[in-house]
């Protein structure tokens, strides 16, 4: 079974940093581009960050791009999101999403996703 | 960046009823558009993909439609357990942006 578990987040000071992470199992991780997902209180999802399979490529929601790095380390089948400078208005449970097909750019849908780990920065 | 603007924001149906959720890209995404549900506590889920897709173990009551800035999702028998909040997403460009969600509720 395909599954994704999220991990790294809680309480961070406004200006903090916190690094989230996502274990996978189930499928050949290298070969699957990975997202980071949003969803902050009271709104809407809101799409972070993708990798692809290799790592090569990485791009940014405008909200995050210079604050938050996505990476990945296929050896580990792990996911991360790096967050610095860290604002209030990042609070948000934080999901991880694997594409649908393997080998695939533009990513066509996320089909599997963890059960979320929830970012909350407050001083 | 590419907008995706969903209509209604809301909608309240019954058991039984058709509804159809539209969602507006603000440049043509081609078939770059897929659909999720979310319910709350619960990890969203993806029930469409490249506008009309239905993936494996979704329920045939839900179908897609559309094409370059219009797309529809439609559910043919409101059933108790599709009372969620639905998305779309486009995946032409990034950053594959979001529609800001439409909640369905029981009437």
């Amino acid at each position: 079974e395909e599954q994704l578990l999220e991990s790294g987040g809680g309480l961070v000071q406004p200006g903090g940093s916190l690094r989230l992470s996502c274990a996978a199992s189930g499928f050949t991780f290298s070969s699957y581009t990975m997202t980071w997902v949003r969803e902050a209180p009271g709104k809407g999802l809101e799409w972070v960050s993708v990798i692809s399979g290799s790592g090569d490529n990485t791009y940014y929601a405008d909200s995050v791009k210079g604050r938050f790095t996505i990476s990945r380390d296929n050896s580990k089948n792990t996911l991360y999101l790096q967050g610095n400078s860290l604002r209030a208005e990042d609070t948000a449970v934080y999901y991880c999403a694997k594409s649908l097909s393997r080998n695939n750019w533009p990513p066509d849908g996320m089909n599997v996703w963890g059960q979320g780990t929830t970012v909350t920065v407050s001083s | 960046d590419i907008q995706m603007t969903q209509s209604p924001s809301s909608l309240s149906a019954s058991v039984g009823d058709r509804v159809t959720i539209t969602c507006r890209a603000s440049q043509s995404i081609s078939r770059y558009l897929s659909w999720y549900q979310h319910i709350p506590g619960e990890a969203p889920k993806l029930l469409i993909s490249a506008a009309s897709s239905l993936q494996s173990g979704v329920p045939s009551r839900f179908s897609g439609g559309g094409s370059g800035t219009g797309f529809t999702l439609t559910i043919s028998s409101l059933q108790p357990e599709d009372f969620a909040t639905y998305y779309c997403q486009q995946g032409y460009s990034t950053p594959y942006t979001f529609g800001q969600g439409t909640k369905l509720e029981i009437k």
